[in-house]
C-alpha cells in the first residue's frame, strides 16, 4: 500500500516560514491535499491539487509537489497556526484513501 | 452555506452495530461523492470508505471491508456509514466529508464511537 511520510513535528518562531514535507514514492504524479487540525475540531482543508487554496485560507499557505516531496510552506507563521497538518493523497492502484501521520506545528 | 451534522454517536459493544448518518445542507447533495474518515484517540486520519454520487460505486478501506456498510439517500439528503461487528479498535471519531480530487473541502463536526464492553 502507498506510504506517506511526515516529521512528527516542525518548530518555527513567529512571522518565520514554515515548511512541512510530505514523502511519498513518486509523489509528484499525484495530487496532494493538506489539512490543518486544531485541537478538538474537524480538519479544513488548506491546499487541494497540490497548490489551491480554498477561500477563506490566507495567502500565506502555499503547497508545492515534485518528485518524491510534497511540502506544505507556512509564510509569516503567526500563532494561531499552530495546529496538525495532514497531508493526503488517492491512490489510483488500490482505489483508498491514503493520510500521512500529521505534523504538529509549534509556533 | 455547507453544513455536514453526523450523528449516531455513541457506546457500542464488540460485536455489536450502530448506523452513523450526516445530513447535508447548502449545496446540490446528489451531485458530490463522500467519503468517511475515522481519527482514533490521539492519532492520525486513516480513510474509511467512499460512495459515488448515485451509489453505485462504494469501496472500502481492508480494516473495514465486509463489516462496514457505506450509503446515502439523495432525497434526504444523508449519509450513512453502517458499523456491524465491531471490534475496540474501531474506536473512532468518525468524520464524513464531501470529496474534492480524493480528498474532502467539507467536514462534519465528527461523531464520536466507542466500542467497549
Amino acid at each position: 500500500s502507498y506510504v506517506l511520510t511526515q516529521p512528527p513535528s516542525v518548530s518555527v518562531a513567529p512571522g518565520k516560514t514554515a515548511r512541512i514535507p510530505c514523502g511519498g514514492n513518486n509523489i509528484g504524479t499525484k495530487s496532494v491535499h493538506w489539512y490543518q487540525q486544531r485541537p478538538g475540531q474537524s480538519p479544513v482543508l488548506v491546499i487541494y491539487y497540490d497548490s489551491d487554496r480554498p477561500s477563506g485560507i490566507p495567502d500565506r499557505f502555499s503547497g508545492s509537489n515534485s518528485g518524491n516531496t510534497a511540502t506544505l510552506t507556512i509564510s509569516r507563521v503567526e500563532a494561531g497556526d499552530e495546529a496538525v497538518y495532514f497531508c493526503q493523497v488517492w491512490d489510483g492502484y488500490t482505489d483508498q484513501g491514503v493520510f500521512g501521520g500529521g505534523t504538529k506545528l509549534t509556533v | 452555506e455547507v453544513q455536514l451534522v453526523e450523528s449516531g454517536a455513541g457506546l457500542v459493544q464488540p460485536g455489536g452495530s450502530l448506523r452513523l448518518s450526516c445530513e447535508a445542507s447548502g449545496f446540490t447533495f446528489s451531485n458530490y461523492w463522500f467519503h468517511w474518515v475515522r481519527q482514533a484517540p490521539g492519532k492520525g486520519l486513516v480513510w474509511v470508505s467512499r460512495i459515488n454520487s448515485d451509489s453505485s460505486d462504494t469501496i472500502y478501506a481492508d480494516s473495514v471491508k465486509g463489516r462496514f456498510t457505506i450509503s446515502r439517500d439523495n432525497a434526504k439528503n444523508t449519509l450513512y456509514l453502517q458499523l456491524n461487528d465491531v471490534r475496540p479498535e474501531d474506536t473512532a471519531v468518525y468524520y464524513c466529508t464531501r470529496d474534492l480530487g480524493g480528498g474532502g473541502d467539507y467536514w462534519g463536526q465528527g461523531a464520536p464511537v466507542t466500542v467497549s464492553s
